[in-house]
């Protein structure tokens, strides 16, 4: 079975500076992938970034990067240089070989001035 | 990039009506459409995955006569929401894959919220 996990519900960054997004998952599948999704008060989501379990390198996308630690099982988020807009909802999710895209229960992120 | 629609945006319904949801890939072909759920201050729940030309699977403990899927072309897949009530109120996203495109190629519409009274 899959599982995602974020373990931060709410986190507060001051604009301009960085910010780190937890996530850890679980699975049995030897391939898989690994997103991010920002989620405004709009309800859309917003694809960020990917990351593939076979990947040798970290996945950048301007501002984001994915910290991926395949022996920990982890695939943070990192924000660089917070603005005011990057204030939403923030889910980590993953696809195995079931071709499903699974959630975590998200991360909300406030920015501050 | 590709772009998902979903109509309406918007429902507002009396218990016991149908109410119809379209997710439309508005730029490519989706072989495969996938619905969510989404109830406040939740993560998105998947309830069926939908493939072109067959009949949709759902997630343990999503009814199917309850919410009926229809993927009728590679672009168009509907959602009805047979006799609706109150606790249907939630918020439904669609979400669309790319056949010809790789692992990150999943688009989401912009869902449709969904009251019913």
């Amino acid at each position: 079975a899959q599982k995602i996990t974020q373990t931060q519900p709410g986190m507060f960054v001051q604009e301009k500076e960085a910010v780190t997004l937890d996530c850890t998952y679980d699975t049995s599948d030897p391939s898989y992938g690994l997103f991010w999704y920002k989620q405004p008060s709009s309800g859309e989501m917003i694809f960020l970034i990917y990351q593939g379990s076979y990947d040798q390198q970290n996945a950048t996308e301007g501002r984001y990067s994915l910290n991926f630690q395949k022996a920990r099982k982890s695939a943070n988020l990192v924000i660089s240089a917070s603005q005011l807009g990057d204030s939403a909802m923030y889910f980590c999710a993953m696809r195995g070989e079931t071709d499903k895209l699974i959630f975590g229960t998200g991360t909300r992120l406030q920015v501050f001035p | 990039g590709a772009v998902v629609s979903q109509h309406p945006s918007r429902v507002i319904c009396k218990s016991g009506t149908s109410v119809k949801i379209e997710c439309r890939s508005l730029d490519f072909q989706a072989t495969t459409m996938f619905w969510y759920r989404q109830f406040p201050k939740q993560s998105l729940m998947l309830m069926a995955t939908s493939n072109e030309g067959s009949k949709a699977t759902y997630e343990q403990g999503v009814e199917k006569d309850k919410f009926l899927i229809n993927h009728a072309s590679l672009t168009l897949s509907t959602l009805t929401v047979t006799s609706a009530h109150p606790e249907d109120s939630s918020f439904y996203i669609c979400s669309a894959r790319d056949g010809s495109g790789g692992q990150e190629t999943q688009y989401f519409g912009p869902g449709t919220r969904l009251l019913v009274l």
